[in-house]
């Protein structure tokens, strides 16, 4: 099994451009996540999923959007880039409830000029 | 509201010593409490979780941590650090409520001198 897997690895935006990050999970996880990570602040969640076409506002949504049009896969939009979405981004998952542990996928730094 | 606060930003142990990282969490249940570790340019990798029961839990690579409700705890520990420990490490916790959402800490740095 792969796991969670990350796509890109790294990718640089200019301001004002949009991207799509792509996470895969082969584990049959129901719950799926979006994080970011900056220095001193840890992981701050984004959107997540609890379920096929269903996501939800994390603690910092804005300027972003998700979609979890199959099981597997949760895309995480970037439709203006601005240099303050310069991070991080880890995508998890779970099985559905809790207190289930998630498992994290490698990353994917992005920057923003 | 939920939070976990790591109040070490970054500890310097020598290889073979004794290791103690702090957790506080905030949290109005019995919380379900875990610690991961990241290594540099990677993802993070769970290194054990508290759920009920035995406040002492085990985990990966020599790792244990102790959950003390009386002091809203659960501080990862270690009795002999190898030079491969050197990390950052990660406190969070989890929400009974939908999603099973997590709280991190700001995390530790942890550098190991040989």
């Amino acid at each position: 099994n792969a796991g969670v897997t990350q796509t890109p690895k790294f990718r640089v935006l200019k301001t004002g451009q949009s991207m799509t990050l792509l996470c895969a999970q082969d584990m049959n996880h129901e719950y799926m996540y979006w994080y970011r990570q900056d220095p001193g602040m840890g992981l701050r969640l984004i959107h997540y999923s609890v379920g096929e076409g269903t996501t939800a506002k994390g603690e910092v949504p804005d300027g972003y959007n998700v979609s979890r049009l199959k099981k597997q896969n949760f895309l995480l939009g970037l439709e203006s880039a601005a240099p303050s979405q310069t991070s991080v981004y880890f995508c998890a998952s779970s099985y559905r409830g809790a207190p289930y542990e998630q498992y994290f996928g490698p990353g994917t730094r992005l920057t923003v000029t | 509201a939920q939070s976990v606060t790591q109040p070490d930003i970054h500890i310097t142990v020598s290889e073979g010593a004794s290791l103690e990282l702090r957790c506080n969490y905030s949290y109005g249940a019995t919380p379900y409490l875990f610690w991961y570790v990241q290594s540099p340019g990677q993802g993070l990798q769970l290194l054990l979780k508290y759920f009920s029961g035995d406040t002492l839990v085990q985990g990966i690579k020599g790792f244990e941590a102790e959950f003390k409700r009386s002091q809203s705890s659960f501080n990862l520990r270690k009795p002999s650090v190898h030079w491969s420990d050197a990390a950052e490490y990660f406190c969070a916790v989890g929400a009974r409520g939908t999603g099973n959402q997590f709280y991190f800490g700001t995390g530790t740095s942890l550098t190991v001198i040989p």
